[in-house]
């Protein structure tokens, strides 16, 4: 198993950019969610899916959407890239209620 | 906002002894977890307690949880230079994701 995945590791955009985060993963877990993580701070919650066609918002959602078409992919869209959105990306899935497995992250720099 | 805070923020000791870290939360949970961050990596699972659970044991980890308190605590027994890493608690209440504190920066000293 590859757990979850991340691409890419690292990406620069300039200011009003558009990109799509990968993650993948392949436990058949239904519940995936994204996280950011700034310097010096734990993990704020963007989105979350508790299945497939299912999306909410977390604690910081502005600037960013999700979609689940299948139970293995949960992509993170930046519509319009801001500095502010300059941070660590942490995708992570796991059964509800159970321990959280974390993929690698990206590292994003918005300029 | 972030419901977890660890305490301390940092932690400097010596190779051989206990580390120990604190973490405290607002609001009813279903579970408490621990992980581990290694600088510039992702996270770690290390530990997760039910908030039916007192304590946990995992190697040298041992996990507390008081929920009439609403605090948990992690201790690192004889602590190794590869234990040098940040500490997060987070919790979970529901089916919205983890909460996660500012974490807990540990230096094992050689």
């Amino acid at each position: 198993n590859a757990g979850v995945t991340q691409t890419p590791k690292f990406q620069v955009l300039k200011t009003g950019q558009s990109m799509t985060l990968q993650c993948a993963q392949d436990m058949n877990h239904e519940y995936m969610s994204w996280y950011r993580q700034d310097p010096g701070m734990g993990l704020r919650l963007i989105h979350y899916s508790v299945g497939a066609g299912i999306t909410d918002q977390g604690e910081v959602p502005n600037g960013y959407n999700v979609s689940r078409s299948t139970t293995e992919d949960f992509p993170l869209r930046l519509l319009s890239a801001a500095p502010s959105q300059t941070s660590v990306y942490f995708c992570a899935s796991s059964d509800p209620g159970d321990v959280q497995y974390f993929g690698p992250g990206t590292r994003l720099t918005v300029t | 906002s972030q419901q977890g805070e660890e305490d301390p923020q940092a932690l400097s000791i010596q190779e051989g002894e206990n580390a120990t870290m604190n973490c405290s939360y607002k609001t009813s949970i279903n579970n408490l977890q621990w992980y581990r961050q290694n600088s510039g990596r992702g996270l770690v699972h290390l530990i997760l307690i039910r908030s039916n659970e007192r304590e946990k044991h995992s190697g040298r980890l041992r996990v507390t949880l008081d929920t009439s308190k609403k605090s948990s605590s992690l201790l690192i027994t004889a602590s190794r230079a590869a234990d040098t890493a940040s500490y997060f608690c987070a919790t979970e209440g529901g089916a919205d994701g983890l909460t996660f504190g500012k974490g807990t920066h540990l230096i094992i000293q050689p």
